[in-house]
């Protein structure tokens, strides 16, 4: 599979703060990105996901940036909460929808403290 | 978000005996689920991919005799840990696409071998 890159591993933030998780990719076939959220003991959710023909996608407080030429895209996380406290997994896969085989970065722990 | 139900959640089994998974589409036709593992504070590996009435497709480095996996319908599809050893203990995970959506992921169910 191809490489989805990661970055942190870890973050800790403050509520109220920004939390923000970065990803990278190398296939330049990938065209659909979707971010997941995880609770301990519980499968991955979609939290938001987007398309490369647009560059920022928002919904609620989570916001996808996506810089296509340097095949990087990340989470913005605004006004942290500590139920936002969870493990989060950036994906990236074709956009076939009925058999996409998504490629998943290596997560990130975050952790929103008072 | 579409539904997806894994069962069971959690079982325990002792070594050399074998565990079903089932993994179900609650409310839309799954054309493709995908079953994944994951190991503590890991990523999700992608073991094989399995579509609606035909052999599913395994991942390299996955035994395939190991891991029997079953989509006799188009909402159902099932995980069967032949002969099972403490080394299989993990966490699966399944996940069900269709044409017209994205992936959705069960609950997730822990194995342990004993």
């Amino acid at each position: 599979q191809q490489q989805v890159k990661q970055s942190p591993q870890s973050l800790i933030v403050q509520k109220g703060g920004i939390s923000i998780i970065n990803c990278a990719y190398e296939n330049t076939a990938f065209d659909y990105f979707p971010w997941y959220q995880q609770f301990p003991g519980k499968g991955p959710a979609l939290l938001i996901a987007i398309r490369p023909d647009v560059s920022e996608k928002k919904e609620g407080r989570f916001t996808i940036s996506f810089n296509k030429s340097a095949k990087q895209f990340s989470l913005h996380i605004m006004d942290s909460q500590p139920g936002d406290s969870a493990t989060y997994f950036c994906a990236a896969s074709t956009h076939n929808f009925g058999n996409e085989k998504l490629t998943f970065g290596t997560g990130t722990r975050l952790t929103i403290i008072p | 978000g579409a539904v997806v139900s894994q069962h069971p959640s959690w079982v325990i089994c002792k070594s050399g005996t074998s565990v079903k998974i089932e993994c179900r589409s609650l409310d839309f036709q799954a054309t493709t689920m995908f079953w994944y593992r994951q190991f503590p504070k890991q990523s999700l590996m992608l073991m094989a991919t399995s579509n609606e009435g035909s052999k599913a497709t395994y991942e390299q480095g996955v035994e395939k005799d190991k891991f029997l996996i079953n989509h006799a319908s188009l909402t159902l599809s099932t995980l069967t840990v032949t002969s099972a050893h403490p080394e299989d203990s993990s966490f699966y995970i399944c996940s069900a696409s269709s044409r017209y959506t994205e992936a959705f992921f069960g609950q997730g169910t822990r194995l342990t071998v004993v």
